[in-house]
């Protein structure tokens, strides 16, 4: 079966723009979750959604960023008023459950902020 | 508070060395504990998983890893590593809010 896949793979955008990333999870899996990648910072937590619950968004560094989950299955990560420290991959993971811990990780989207 | 520590930022072996890379915890209980490798132009995956039980786990492509309450640590380990292990790998735990919190990496590079 298909893995996560994420849109687009590399975005190169002008400061003070605004992005969408786009996360398509396994099919049937309740959990997804959305981590920054920035160079020797490691995986750093976002924002979290589990089946119909309220997402956790703990990990949102500032407002600009907010995330939504349609239907249960495809997530977009939107990032308004873009700036240079937003440059980083942005990784998206789905689970099985919320018990099963398992994540399965897509390739990741390559922003750029010029 | 919790957290997980990869000392080592870069570790160089030599193909068909053994492999050691160290992950040390700062966690309360017994703490649910992972190792995932990202290979270049790869996404993470999941090499292997701590959850309690038998201290000693067993993980795809040929590694495993230990669970030492005492030493506050799950080191990953390979007897004999191949070229195609360079790769960063990433310890990570369970946090209190079922978050999956990931240390800041150590990046394998392996000698010829």
């Amino acid at each position: 079966g298909a893995g996560v896949s994420q849109s687009p793979s590399n975005k190169v955008t002008e400061k003070g723009k605004d992005v969408e990333l786009r996360c398509d999870p396994i099919s049937g899996h309740t959990a997804l979750y959305w981590y920054r990648q920035s160079l020797g910072q490691g995986l750093e937590f976002l924002i979290y959604f589990q089946g119909n619950s309220a997402p956790d968004k703990s990990g949102l560094p500032s407002d600009r960023f907010s995330a939504e989950r349609t239907g249960g299955s495809v997530s977009t990560l939107t990032i308004q008023r873009t700036q240079q420290e937003d440059s980083a991959v942005y990784l998206c993971a789905s689970s099985l459950d919320r018990a099963s811990y398992e994540q399965y990780f897509g390739p990741g989207t390559r922003l750029t902020v010029t | 508070a919790q957290s997980v520590t990869q000392p080592d930022i870069h570790i160089t072996v030599s193909e068909g060395a053994s492999l050691e890379l160290r992950c040390n915890y700062s966690y309360g209980a017994t703490p649910y504990l992972f190792w995932y490798v990202q290979s270049p132009g790869q996404g993470l995956q999941l090499l292997l998983k701590y959850f309690s039980g038998d201290t000693l786990v067993q993980g795809i492509k040929g590694f495993e890893a230990e669970f030492k309450r005492s030493q506050s640590s799950f080191n990953l380990r390979k007897p004999s590593v191949h070229w195609s292990d360079a790769a960063e790998y990433f310890c990570a735990y369970l946090n209190r809010d079922d978050k999956i919190i990931f240390g800041k990496g150590t990046r394998l590079h392996i000698l010829p």
